[in-house]
């Protein structure tokens, strides 16, 4: 079974600075994706990132890009530039086949 | 394509009853799946369709829980007898096999609440 970690509950930002989201994994599987979903307040689930793990290339959108160690089992997403429409919460997600594994998430707050 | 629908968006009631949700997914998709999320926490995996066929079920959907997704359009989960403990978001979610992991999209959820 594969079991993903958010040690951050909580995260707050000045508007226009950067914020570190972690996230840890745990599987024996060698091929499989890596996803940061946006959950606002409105609750649609929206894709924020993704990875694939046989990629060594961090993924990077606009204001969005992730660290992923492969070795470390390690995920993090970097928000710059933070806009007072990144408060949400955020996910870290794991996929094997079809069948997406979810951390307990980060709730972000940007401050104005 | 209006995206993946939930409805209702909100249900309340009265623990013991029986409750139905209903999904309709983007036309061409032909995978759907169900999640749970309870407060604080991430959504959980409940059930998976590919056309009209459940080809996976978690240990979290009891004998209670029933989905079903007639003529491989649209997908309805029903939970009878609810408990407090079902309290929860419903979300929905569909893919298609040409777009894999990629084109997995969300509805907005019905958030079910049993007094």
């Amino acid at each position: 079974a594969q079991t993903v970690t958010q040690s951050q509950p909580e995260m707050s930002v000045q508007e226009a600075e950067t914020v570190t989201l972690s996230c840890t994994y745990d599987t024996s599987e060698n091929n499989y994706y890596l996803f940061w979903y946006k959950q606002p307040p409105s609750r649609q689930m929206i894709l924020v990132i993704r990875q694939e793990a046989y990629k060594q290339q961090n993924a990077t959108e606009n204001r969005f890009s992730v660290n992923f160690q492969k070795a470390a089992k390690s995920f993090s997403l970097k928000i710059s530039d933070s806009q007072l429409g990144d408060t949400a919460m955020y996910f870290c997600a794991f996929i094997l086949d079809y069948k997406l594994s979810f951390g307990a998430g980060t709730t972000v707050t940007v401050r104005a | 394509d209006t995206g993946v629908s939930q409805d209702p968006r909100h249900k309340i009631t009265k623990r013991g009853q029986n409750v139905t949700f209903r999904c309709d997914p983007i036309s061409e998709h032909n995978r759907l799946y169900w999640y749970r999320q309870t407060l604080g926490q991430g959504p959980e995996f409940l059930t998976y369709f590919q056309n009209e066929a459940q080809l996976e079920k978690s240990r979290l959907l009891s004998d209670r829980f029933s989905a079903e997704r007639p003529k491989g359009s649209f997908s309805t989960l029903e939970i009878q007898r609810t408990e407090q403990g079902d309290s929860a978001m419903y979300l929905c979610a569909s893919s298609s096999i040409l777009t894999g992991v990629f084109g997995y999209t969300f509805g907005s959820g019905t958030r079910l609440t049993v007094v």
